[in-house]
């Protein structure tokens, strides 16, 4: 079935150092949602982007959802310990049910 | 406010056991309920999902069944586990079908 993609897989960077993840899709998508999962722990939702070229923002994270809304991404800036983990994108591509990305791992190093 | 339990936190079972795991909803009514399996270092692949009391939907083939017998309630069972079934389990519930989910803190299982 159709799937979301999402790279990279793994980054690793220097605390301080910016951090994006990009999601793709090869069908359009209503909506986007982002999840954060710490290190053993379960994904906590994060955002949801609905409109075409939207931006929101939560602090040092920036979120965009792209014009032909196939194509998402994550912005971190100047990134710190407390953001480490996994963050998955996830959208609805079959039969309206959302399917998640592979996510991305992030670690940081102090 | 909503709360979501999900038990038990761990478990290793034998091959060939069965399988039970319980999910519960607290403060809404009517909510679509997930189950999500997910590999080590992997994402989330959707299992089962449910809009109703009694409606199941299956969205892969496998060893592992699904059942709402009430509103806010949710279970996961299989007859008998293989090796293949070990894996994080995660419980989930939306308000609706593409709005954000909200999840269980995950059954580890592991089946020896």
């Amino acid at each position: 079935g159709q799937q979301v993609m999402q790279i990279p897989q793994y980054q690793h960077v220097q605390e301080g150092e910016d951090f994006t993840t990009y999601c793709n899709s090869s069908t359009t998508l209503s909506n986007i949602q982002w999840y954060k999962q710490r290190p053993g722990g379960h994904p906590v939702f994060l955002i949801q982007l609905v409109k075409s070229g939207e931006v929101k923002k939560q602090k040092r994270l920036t979120f965009q959802f792209g014009e032909a809304k196939k194509n998402s991404s994550l912005h971190i800036t100047a990134t710190q310990t407390t953001d480490v983990g996994t963050y998955f994108c996830a959208g609805p591509v079959n039969a309206g049910k959302s399917t998640f990305g592979d996510g991305t791992t992030l670690t940081v190093k102090p | 406010s909503q709360t979501i339990h999900q038990w038990p936190a761990t478990l290793v079972q034998p091959v060939g056991s069965p399988l039970s795991l319980e999910c519960t909803v607290e403060g809404t009514s009517n909510p679509n309920l997930y189950w999500y399996r997910q590999a080590a270092g992997r994402g989330l692949q959707l299992l089962f999902y449910s809009v109703g009391i009694g409606q199941i939907s299956s969205e892969v083939p496998q060893n592992l069944s699904a059942s709402r017998p009430q509103d806010r309630q949710f279970i996961l069972s299989s007859k008998k586990l293989l090796l293949s079934d070990s894996g994080f389990y995660l419980c989930a519930w939306s308000v609706m079908e593409n709005t954000e989910a909200f999840f269980g803190q995950g059954t580890r299982l592991t089946v020896v």
